[in-house]
Parts: C-alpha cells; sequence; structure tokens
C-alpha cells in the first residue's frame, strides 16, 4: 500500500512566522501534491511537483512555496503565516505510471493560525 | 471554469441496503475519474476510478458507472456497513493529465444501524 505520512497532526502557529509543513511518500512516486481543504470549497490544489527541485504552481499559491530536494519528501511553506492559512492541509503523491494513476493522500495536517 | 459537482449533499441509508451516490461533471473533455472516501479526521481514501472508455468498473462491494452521454459518474456500494460512513467526492481529470485533479464538494453518507 501507498503510504504518505504528514509530519504532524495538529499545528497551532501564530501570525508572521515561518511555517513548515512536511511530507513523505514510500512508493518512489514522481508526483506530489499540496493541497488545502476548507468547507465548501472542496480541495484546491496550491503546488506540485513533478520531479526533484521542479515545481509547479497549482491554483492558490499565494502565500506559500515548495521545496523538494529529494524524491520522497515535498515541503510546503508558508513564509508568514496568516490568519486566512488556518485550514487542514493535505498532502498527495502519484506515479505518472502508463495512462491515469490515482493519487494517494496523507492523513493531512490542521494547521490554525492565531 | 467547468467543474466537478454532486446531485445530493447528503445521503442516509440502513445498514446492509445499496448506497448510490452521484456526481455530474461538465467537462467534456474529462477522461480520467476518481472516487475517495474521506472519513473523519483522515485524508482522502482511493476507492475505485474510471477511465472514459469505460462504463462500469467494479471493485470490492462497489461499482462504479460512467454515462458519458449525461456526463454522470456515480458510486454504487453494496451491503452498506457502519464502516462505510463518510464523506464522499469524486475527482476528474482533463486530457489525461494526473496533475491537475478537479474534486467534487463531497456527499456525506450516514449508514444508519
Amino acid at each position: 500500500d501507498v503510504k504518505v505520512t504528514q509530519s504532524s497532526r495538529y499545528l497551532v502557529k501564530r501570525t508572521g512566522e515561518k511555517v513548515f509543513l512536511e511530507c513523505v511518500q514510500d512508493m518512489d512516486h514522481e508526483n506530489m501534491f499540496w493541497y488545502r481543504q476548507d468547507p465548501g470549497l472542496g480541495l484546491r490544489l496550491i503546488y506540485f511537483s513533478y520531479d526533484v527541485k521542479m515545481k509547479e504552481k497549482g491554483d492558490i499559491p499565494e502565500g506559500y512555496s515548495v521545496s523538494r530536494e529529494k524524491k520522497e519528501r515535498f515541503s510546503l511553506i508558508l513564509e508568514s503565516a496568516s490568519t486566512n492559512q488556518t485550514s487542514m492541509y493535505l498532502c498527495a503523491s502519484s506515479s505518472p505510471g502508463t495512462g491515469n494513476q490515482p493519487q494517494h493522500f496523507g492523513d493531512g495536517t490542521r494547521l490554525s493560525i492565531l | 471554469g467547468e467543474s466537478v459537482g454532486l446531485h445530493l449533499p447528503t445521503l442516509s441509508v440502513q445498514e446492509g441496503d445499496n448506497s448510490i451516490i452521484n456526481c455530474a461533471y461538465s467537462n467534456s473533455a474529462s477522461d480520467y475519474f476518481i472516487w475517495y472516501k474521506q472519513e473523519s479526521g483522515k485524508g482522502p481514501q482511493f476507492i475505485i476510478d474510471i477511465r472514459s472508455n469505460m462504463d462500469k468498473r467494479q471493485g470490492q462491494r462497489v461499482t462504479v458507472l460512467l454515462n458519458k452521454t449525461v456526463k454522470h459518474l456515480s458510486l454504487q456500494i453494496a451491503a452498506t456497513q457502519p464502516g462505510d460512513s463518510a464523506v464522499y467526492f469524486c475527482a476528474e481529470t482533463v486530457g489525461g493529465s494526473n496533475y491537475k485533479l478537479t474534486f467534487g464538494k463531497g456527499t456525506l453518507l450516514t449508514v444508519n444501524p
């Protein structure tokens, strides 16, 4: 089974702090993704990466950056946290494979910015 | 922009009954669809997928039906169990890319004992 592990289940930070969310997958997947999930808005893509050191903006990249130094690890960075970044953050990974492949998700980090 | 939507936000069924969760999509170029289950406090869990060259696919207790004519996707769960209680949502990709999934908002399935 695919295992996507997010380092923290719950995190509380203060406005203006630099916040790091970490994600590790154990299936040697090339693709990794960061989403946020908010009530009534569903899942929205923040950034994704299709290879080490490669990144692409998703639908809502403002206020975030990412880092992919190793294939198995994808980090989401909130440069200066704000209260509107309070949310559930979900990491996912997938293999390009032949044809379509589903994304597999971690259990999420519930981040509160005070 | 085009998006994936759901017909019903909530569904309540009796244990042992069959459940049907529906999803409408508007982009005729969508060619890959996925159903996810999300239990409270957990991340979305892959259930089953289907490509647009198929109209039906079966898994363990689950069946996905795709009707491209009316752009409709459904998830059927046989003999629904309390452990099936969760939010279910569909997702689509356009043009064969698995980078950009468009997710529906979700349907909450409640299974009554």
